[in-house]
């Protein structure tokens, strides 16, 4: 079975342009979430969703958003970029029947 | 608020045996997850424990004390390739689907 993957691994934006990252679950997998890396924050939730729907989302401002595809595959988008955007991004699948969740290997965003 | 507390670092010798601890102060609680993180790599998960008490897998074994706030990552016989960060994350279970809460996670420093 293929694992969690996400494109693009890296990406070099700067400031004020905006970001799309895609994220394809497991198969099988309903919920993705996403969530944001930083040295100084460590893992930080942004949101769920399941079945196209957003079932969660974190303490982060609006430009941060996302959506889910009736395949399951998702997509995150962080608009007018801001340097403290810079961080390793991360998705992860559950089928929700173990409570695990795994993650893809991550998209490394660096802001200028 | 949210709250999840573990040592920044930890150093332990090869073949010995250490403790990783960790408390948490959450809204809810569902369940507590332990992933390990190797340096540029993606969380795997090692464990989920929602009852009190303490589970075996392996190398590694998971405690919980809901009643406390507490759960120790217990590694033994210490290899080199141990040598991580380990995630203690919570599931605070007061919405439908996932809203993990991590830790900022504790790195172990595995020596010969």
């Amino acid at each position: 079975k293929a694992g969690v993957t996400q494109t693009p691994r890296y990406l070099i934006k700067t400031r004020g342009q905006q970001v799309t990252l895609s994220c394809s679950p497991i198969s099988g997998h309903r919920s993705v979430s996403w969530y944001q890396q930083t040295p100084g924050q460590g893992l930080q939730f942004l949101f769920e969703y399941f079945s196209e729907t957003q079932r969660n989302k974190g303490n982060f401002p609006g430009r941060f958003s996302g959506r889910q595809f009736s395949n399951s595959r998702s997509e995150m988008n962080v608009s007018t970029l801001e340097l403290g955007d810079s961080a390793l991004y991360l998705c992860a699948s559950s089928s929700r029947v173990t409570n695990e969740q795994f993650f893809g290997p991550g998209t490394r965003l660096t802001v200028l | 608020g949210q709250n999840i507390d573990q040592p920044t670092e930890m150093t332990a010798t090869e073949g010995a045996i250490v403790q990783i601890n960790c408390t948490y102060q959450t809204s809810g609680f569902n369940g507590l997850f332990w992933y390990q993180q190797h340096a540029g790599e993606a969380p795997t998960f090692l464990s989920y424990n929602v009852l009190d008490g303490l589970e075996e897998k392996g190398r590694f074994s998971s405690f919980l004390s809901r009643s406390k706030g507490y759960s120790y990552l217990l590694l033994k016989e210490l290899q080199m390739k141990d040598s991580a960060s380990y995630l203690c994350a919570v599931d605070p279970g007061n919405t439908g689907g996932f809203k993990t809460i991590f830790g900022a996670g504790t790195r172990l420093f595995v020596k010969a």
